[in-house]
């Protein structure tokens, strides 16, 4: 079966750090993505993990463990404007796997 | 260059009646897959075109139908419409062997 879990919501404070989890225990693993969504619009790419280890991208950072089935999405400096929908998904064999989505809800 | 365009941007139907829906891919890309976003939910894989075929499908039923056409631009058909298929449909497109996707805005289906 196919099985990829977040927590559904989140609150953080703007200027903290905020860490989205995601685990998955899919048939098939080629990488994983971490794409943001903002109300009413595309998802937008963040981030994609083939390989076990830390992915920094500025304020943005992304984690995959494969042998637990599990990565995250670190958050630094958080601004208002992070206030989205965050979506984790498995790619496999060309076709993406998305988890439910983890809503972030940025307070100043 | 322009992303990926979808077409109409919204859309009410009741049930029964069929609809299409209209992507055009990033410039240079050549491979389309549709999804579905129920509310709330994450984005479900419908299928994928390539070469104007069918390379990939979904846990979806016959109904839901596509095609692509030569210059790479694809429709999805959704026959007798039920309550259940209100939801966003997402196109993404991307360059074969390359798994980055790039999605459109979607197109937001109500079924009355």
């Amino acid at each position: 079966g196919q099985n990829i879990d977040q927590p559904t919501e989140m609150t953080a404070t703007e200027g903290a750090i905020v860490q989205i989890n995601c685990t998955y225990q899919t048939s098939g693993f080629n990488g994983l993505f971490w794409y943001q969504q903002h109300a009413g619009e595309a998802p937008t790419f963040l981030s994609y993990n083939v390989l076990d280890g830390l992915e920094e991208k500025g304020r943005f950072s992304s984690f995959l463990s494969r042998s637990k089935g599990y990565s995250y999405l670190l958050l630094k400096e958080l601004q208002m404007k992070d206030s989205a929908s965050y979506l984790c998904a498995v790619e496999n064999t060309g076709k993406l796997i998305f988890g439910q989505g983890t809503t972030l809800q940025v307070k100043p | 260059d322009a992303g990926v365009t979808q077409s109409p941007t919204h859309l009410i139907k009741t049930r029964g009646q069929q609809v299409t829906l209209r992507c055009s891919p990033k410039s240079g890309h050549d491979t389309v897959s549709w999804y579905q976003q129920a509310l709330g939910q994450g984005p479900q894989f419908i299928f994928q075109y390539y070469e104007e075929e069918e390379r990939q499908r979904g846990n979806f039923p016959d109904r839901f139908s596509g095609h692509q056409f030569p210059n790479y631009s694809s429709e999805l058909n959704v026959n007798a419409l039920l309550l259940g298929d209100s939801a966003l449909y997402l196109c993404a497109s991307s360059l074969q062997g390359e798994e980055k996707l790039f999605f459109g805005s979607g197109t937001q289906l109500s079924v009355l």
